[in-house]
């Protein structure tokens, strides 16, 4: 079936720097997406959301860009954190269904 | 506000055994969605329950089934456990989309089992 997935798996950067994180999708139904944090032995948690009839949402310190015509969703952090360190998945949602499919992850790794 | 809970955070189990997992959602909302993650994996779609019934179901055996309750809170049963089934489990809530409200899901903290 389709999925979604992430160009590469594992992000280091500074702290300050900016960090983005990339996601392609391939469901040409999906019309919602979101993105998570998750820490390790944690749940994930929610950070920003998107719908197709948008191609840009501001957040506090992130920023989610959707191109729907390559299908490829990004995230960007700005000032990145050491606490921003997780991984990070993106998520779609085809419209009509409420279920929410997911990517492997990327994993964020900022050094202080 | 409180958000979703679950319980227990971690359980160990043997093979062949049953196993049921316990959820509250967010408050305000309706729908609650069980995925389950294994190591290094993202989140996999199992069932999601809406007005005490099963409402989508994704790739998962028999073996898994559900429960919702009238105040929306939800179980997750799994019998005759497989090594395979160890995982952390997640439930997540959300508004109903026939609400025509906020589609994002929510996310316990999760349920650790381990099937020896």
């Amino acid at each position: 079936g389709e999925s979604v997935g992430l160009h590469l798996p594992t992000l280091s950067v500074q702290e300050g720097d900016n960090s983005i994180i990339n996601c392609a999708y391939s469901n040409s139904a999906s019309d919602y997406f979101i993105w998570y944090k998750q820490e390790s032995g944690k749940g994930p948690q929610f950070i920003i959301d998107i719908r197709s009839n948008m191609d840009k949402r501001q957040g506090q310190r992130v920023t989610v860009l959707l191109n729907k015509t390559v299908k490829h969703l990004s995230l960007q952090i700005a000032a990145t954190q050491p606490g921003d360190s997780a991984v990070y998945f993106c998520a779609e949602n085809e419209e009509g269904y409420s279920t929410l499919t997911f990517g492997k992850g990327t994993m964020l790794l900022v050094s202080p | 506000d409180a958000g979703v809970t679950q319980s227990p955070t971690h359980l160990i189990k043997t093979r062949g055994q049953q196993v049921t997992l316990r959820c509250s959602p967010k408050s305000g909302h309706d729908t609650v969605s069980w995925y389950q993650q294994a190591l290094g994996q993202g989140p996999q779609f199992i069932f999601q329950y809406y007005e005490e019934e099963e409402r989508q179901r994704g790739n998962f055996p028999d073996r898994f089934s559900g429960h919702q309750y009238p105040n929306y809170s939800s179980e997750l049963n799994v019998n005759a456990l497989l090594l395979g089934d160890s995982a952390l489990y997640l439930c997540a809530s959300s508004l109903s989309v026939l609400a025509g409200r906020d589609l994002a899901q929510y996310f316990g903290p999760g349920t650790r089992l381990t099937v020896l």
